[in-house]
């Protein structure tokens, strides 16, 4: 059962594009929603986070946007640049109910900027 | 100022044997999670750790497996009697108090076992 889902395995821009990586969820309770990016051998580096009461949040090239009532969420990257050339990772969190805070990750959308 | 530090990077471990996985927190954080990714998965949640105190093991497998953060010194993460099923990598990450849902908490480069 994936509660969140990244439908797309791989994404191809174009440098100076706009690159939009999206997110599908199914659980009504999760109450945040993050952005990792991840080189291969590293691990997963935080980028952006939303509140499930915002519908969109911003930080210099980065926009994440959420439609709660299509349980959607997006992430667009302008403009693109080759080191954006990764794995994005949606994550979602919900409060456990045993004092912390859980992050359900998706399996992740391969992005090639080419130059 | 050292990110997440965890080791060993790699680890080989045949059928049976018992692996441990440290992790370092960033200076000053106190608190400890682990995730596990299994080969073209996306990280689940494994235990969520204070010194000296678990807070969350829902994520852990009944059976093999245990986290412990001692007051003194990295966590661990022990895996008893590996199957080929426990490759996969591991990932630690940690914050420095309780924190809520948005906080895009800082993970270690992971550690990769592979189990022959």
């Amino acid at each position: 059962d994936q509660q969140v889902k990244q439908n797309s395995p791989s994404l191809s821009v174009q440098e100076g594009r706009i690159s939009i990586l999206n997110c599908d969820y199914t659980n009504s309770m999760f109450d945040y929603f993050l952005w990792y990016k991840k080189y291969p051998a590293e691990g997963p580096t935080f980028l952006i986070s939303i509140s499930s009461i915002k519908d969109k949040n911003e930080d210099g090239r980065f926009t994440v946007f959420l439609n709660k009532s299509a349980k959607h969420l997006s992430l667009h990257i302008v403009p693109s640049q080759p080191g954006d050339s990764a794995v994005y990772f949606c994550a979602a969190s919900e409060d456990s109910g045993a004092g912390s805070y859980q992050l359900t990750f998706g399996k992740g959308t391969k992005l090639s900027v080419i130059p | 100022n050292a990110g997440v530090m965890q080791n060993p990077r790699h680890l080989v471990r045949r059928r049976g044997q018992e692996a441990r996985l440290r992790c370092s927190p960033m200076k000053g954080h106190s608190h400890v999670y682990w995730y596990r990714q299994l080969p073209e998965e996306g990280l689940k949640f494994m235990v969520y750790l204070q010194k000296e105190n678990i807070i969350d093991e829902s994520g852990m497998p009944k059976e093999r497996f245990s986290a412990e953060f001692p007051k003194e010194g990295p966590s661990i993460l022990r895996i008893q009697q590996v199957v080929r099923g426990d490759s996969a990598a591991y990932f630690c990450a940690s914050s420095p108090k309780r924190v809520s849902g948005g906080y895009g908490y800082t993970f270690g480069s992971g550690t990769r076992l592979t189990v022959v």
